[in-house]
């Protein structure tokens, strides 16, 4: 079976550039999650959505950063403009649905804006 | 509101030795505990997890935990340490019905010495 896919690895951006990351989730995984992780700290949930649907967005910095999951499947997600302290690893991950079923994550994209 | 506490940013051990490390976690409900392993430039694997039942958890690679409630306590274990489990481990916490959202501790860097 295959495993979260994204895309891509490894990112340096200047600050104010915009970038996207890709994300494909497990075959049949309806909740998919957006972590970003700051060298040093534990993962923290940007967005989560249920099929195409915004579960939980509350931590997503609205004012650059955006998600989407068109058709319920892959994901992109967008900072524009990249500030400095968006330097971290975003981590993709997805599970069978919001309840007990663990998740399953990507290898991240490393994000460095110089 | 839900934290994950992990004790000591960065723990040592000999090969051989019993490796242990520590979780806190503060939640209103009885929460799902989860340890993942976060090998160099790799996303996170689980290793384990507690929903509900038995409370002594054993996982992959020889790691087990316990859940101890009257602690709020959720310590990772390996009874003898291998070189290849050197990483970073987080411990995670979720609540029942909040959607399957994961809260990670700031995590623990596990070195192994030969």
């Amino acid at each position: 079976e295959a495993g979260v896919a994204q895309s891509p690895r490894y990112k340096i951006i200047e600050k104010r550039q915009s970038v996207a990351f890709w994300c494909n989730p497990i075959s049949g995984h309806a909740t998919l999650y957006w972590y970003q992780q700051i060298l040093g700290q534990g993962p923290k949930l940007l967005i989560q959505f249920q099929n195409n649907g915004v579960v939980d967005d509350s931590q997503l910095p609205k004012d650059r950063f955006s998600a989407e999951r068109l058709k319920g499947v892959d994901s992109t997600l967008k900072i524009q403009p990249a500030k400095l302290e968006d330097s971290a690893v975003y981590l993709c991950a997805s599970s069978l649905d919001t309840g007990r079923a663990e998740a399953f994550f990507g290898q991240g994209t490393r994000l460095t804006v110089v | 509101a839900q934290s994950v506490t992990q004790l000591g940013s960065h723990v040592s051990v000999s090969e051989g030795a019993l490796v242990l490390l520590r979780c806190n976690y503060s939640s209103s409900v009885p929460p799902y505990l989860f340890w993942y392993v976060q090998y160099p430039n790799q996303g996170l694997q689980l290793l384990l997890k507690y929903t509900t039942g038995a409370t002594l958890v054993k996982g992959i690679n020889g790691f087990e935990a316990e859940f101890k409630k009257s602690e709020t306590s959720f310590h990772l274990t390996k009874p003898s340490a291998h070189m290849s489990d050197a990483a970073e481990y987080f411990c995670a916490v979720s609540a029942p019905g909040s959607q399957g959202n994961l809260i990670f501790g700031k995590g623990t860097k596990l070195s192994v010495k030969p």
